[in-house]
């Protein structure tokens, strides 16, 4: 069973680069691909890309210039324990939005289950 | 990229009574829909894939159907805890989109 968590800074300004990062917990890193949704306030959830256990990244064409998806098959806390990141550079109040993680078993097309979701405020 | 249009926009219900929530699509999916749950504060919930296929520890009362442009999510007999915001979703047409949400509300 997938869990995930996810973290990073919640207050940018523009111009600055987002990053955040979440970790999987439980079930196989490799039958799945590890995506990134966003939600700005009060609307709807928009894919901003997805990366394979083996590195290679797909992102939304809306966002392909300025998003960057990265994987890390161990962390030093344990084998068990794997990591994917999230950077978008150059960010305006555009960005705002609640972010998050989320695994898609390679078999599928649904996300199941999600992180617990990041508010990243992009402010001057 | 495959455009989800959801309707209506806000459905405002009793408790008890059926829900029937639409997804049409403007290119053929197949059966490749999911539907999510999302309520205030919280992150979205698979609740059907495959268009018709409950996720695990769903409800009975939530089913899913359709095929090619329309789907359709109906959930039999409301419940409190079921009002909340309600996508679709497809990866079948690249990039990965979502319907913009349709609100049941209680009336």
């Amino acid at each position: 069973q997938v869990q995930l968590h996810q973290w990073g800074a919640g207050l940018l300004k523009p111009s600055e680069t987002l990053s955040l990062t979440c970790t999987v917990y439980g079930g196989s890193f490799t039958e799945n691909y590890w995506s990134w949704i966003r939600q700005p306030p009060g609307k709807g959830l928009e894919w901003i890309g997805e990366i394979s256990h083996r590195g290679s990244p797909n992102y939304n064409p809306s966002l392909k210039s300025r998003v960057s998806i990265s994987v890390d098959a161990f962390t030093h806390r344990s084998p068990f324990t794997h990591q994917f990141s999230l950077k978008l550079r150059s960010v305006t109040a555009a960005d705002t939005a609640v972010y998050y993680c989320a695994s898609l078993w390679v078999g599928g097309n649904w996300f199941d289950p999600w992180g617990q979701g990041t508010l990243v405020t992009v402010s001057s | 990229e495959a455009v989800l249009t959801q309707s209506p926009a806000i459905l405002s219900l009793s408790p008890g009574e059926r829900a029937t929530l639409s997804c049409r699509a403007s290119q053929s999916l197949s059966t490749n829909v999911a539907w999510y749950q999302q309520k205030p504060g919280q992150s979205p919930r698979l609740l059907i894939y495959d268009a018709s296929n409950r996720a695990s520890d769903i409800p009975a009362r939530f089913s899913g159907s359709g095929s090619g442009t329309d789907f359709t999510l109906t959930i039999n007999s409301l419940e409190p805890e079921d009002f909340a915001v309600y996508y679709c979703q497809q990866r079948t047409i690249w990039p990965p989109t979502f319907g913009q949400g349709t609100k049941v509300e209680v009336k």
